[in-house]
């Protein structure tokens, strides 16, 4: 089953302790992005990836680190999580970029303390 | 940066087509149009996405206005199924690289 998976599903942590939220895609997709979604704030891209080793800056970057070693792979990564950064995370991946569909995970809960 | 607003919410009654608006009048010319719905506690799922031209695909109808500042999703005959959050999205590459812009979000009540 085509499918983007992720984990952990929910994660309960304290500020400063470093965490890294995977990302995985059976699909040999080439894009992969990372999303937070907050209440009022809607859904906001953090990171894109367009292939291995080439990652780039969506519109909330700061605190957040990405990494594309593998096409199938795309962690999410917080050094120093702070309050917040308290959200609930997406990652999606997709063929192409604007004019393809993306492909969602079912979402990471993340509750910084 | 370009921007969506959509109405924070509609309401249909079952087996009555849904015209869903989204306004995007910064709209720049390679940006494309997509549209997501979320149920709760998944993530977004692809409805249907353009340029330019009308889509039709099984789910749903997409009507892009010509000057393309605006959109319409249309849902033909709602169903229970149809009740979720609709998201409104720009797709492209700008000045300051590529962007992915969602809207609000309509959510879309269902009355049986």
């Amino acid at each position: 089953e085509a499918q983007v998976t992720q984990n952990p599903r929910y994660l309960i942590t304290v500020t400063g302790k470093k965490l890294t939220v995977t990302c995985s895609q059976n699909m040999n997709h080439e894009y992969m992005s990372w999303y937070r979604q907050d209440p009022g704030l809607g859904l906001r891209q953090i990171y894109y990836s367009m292939n291995v080793e080439v990652t780039d800056k969506g519109d909330v970057p700061e605190g957040y680190k990405v990494s594309r070693k593998e096409k199938r792979n795309f962690p999410l990564i917080l050094e120093s999580p702070s309050p917040n950064q308290t959200s609930l995370y997406f990652c999606a991946s997709s063929t192409g970029l604007a004019g393809d569909t993306q492909y969602f995970g079912p979402g990471t809960r993340l509750t910084v303390l | 940066d370009a921007k969506t607003t959509q109405p924070n919410s509609m309401e249909s009654n079952e087996e009555e087509p849904v015209h869903l608006p989204c306004n995007h009048s910064t709209i720049s010319g390679t940006d494309y149009i997509h549209w997501y719905r979320q149920l709760p506690s998944q993530g977004p799922e692809y409805v249907i996405h353009g340029l330019t031209s009308n889509v039709n695909n099984r789910m749903a109808s997409l009507a892009i206005a010509e000057d393309r500042k605006s959109s319409t999703l249309i849902l033909h005959r709602a169903t229970l199924r149809d009740a979720a959050v609709y998201y409104c999205i720009l797709r492209g590459f700008n000045t300051g690289g590529f962007k992915t812009i969602f809207g609000a979000g309509t959510r879309l009540f269902v009355k049986a």
